[in-house]
């Protein structure tokens, strides 16, 4: 299993980020996906979870507005989008596959990360 | 929502046990997990369930979740156990991923 990213990327503020997380080594459509960034010195954050085989999401409230998640099971690669970026949004992102186990759903692999840098 | 409440650091001499902690309302109740993260590095699951291991994850990390705390235990601890630990939940009710602040374990 590989969880490969994008590499990095350096945004003015109000801009849009895209970041890609190409899946492999597993069935694409059955296991959802997280996506989770991490500050410069803080803990993790839970970005949104999608459904890769009905491309349904879910996104935490804070990012609503902002996040896009999307897939294409044509190559098996996953897409995180950030609009409306700020000095803030600097952070290394992640994506990882879920694992599904009864109440225990849990990330057992993780891509590499995307660090993202806003800079004016 | 779920807030996961963990100590921001835990010092430990090699050989011995660290104990990190994760606290929140009735976490015994639904199933925690763990991952270790280096400087530089994704972080790695080394808990599921509140204590079933990864294959790769050696005995010496253990798990407990009881009442409102859960804690994960390294014994015998090794100059290469020093890394950021964060305990991590799913709440059903909403479908949404919550993470502990992180706790950083330095060996002594």
């Amino acid at each position: 299993v590989q969880l490969v990213q994008s590499g990095a990327e350096v945004k003015k503020p109000g801009a849009s980020v895209m970041v890609s997380c190409k899946a492999s080594g597993y069935n694409f459509t059955n296991f959802y996906v997280i996506w989770v960034r991490q500050a410069p010195g803080q803990g993790l954050q839970w970005m949104g979870t999608i459904n890769p085989a009905s491309g349904g999401t879910n996104c935490p409230q804070n990012f609503q507005d902002r996040v896009t998640l999307i897939r294409d099971t044509s190559t098996s690669t996953l897409y995180m989008e950030l609009r409306g970026l700020t000095f803030e949004d600097t952070a290394v992102y992640f994506c990882a596959r879920v694992w599904q186990l009864g109440a225990s759903h849990f990330s057992d692999f993780w891509g590499q990360g995307t660090r993202v840098t806003v800079s004016s | 929502s779920i807030v996961l409440t963990q100590p921001p650091s835990v010092s430990v001499a090699p050989g011995k046990t660290a104990t990190i902690t994760c606290g929140g309302d009735n976490l015994g109740t639904g199933s925690v997990q763990w991952y270790r993260q280096k400087p530089g590095q994704a972080p790695m699951l080394v808990l599921y369930a509140d204590s079933d291991r990864p294959s790769s994850i050696p005995e010496r990390f253990s798990g407990s979740n009881s009442g409102n705390t859960a804690t994960l235990s390294i014994s015998r601890v090794e100059a290469g156990d020093e890394a950021d630990y964060y305990c991590q939940v799913w709440d059903m009710s909403s479908d949404h991923y919550v993470f502990g602040g992180g706790t950083k374990v330095t060996v002594l």
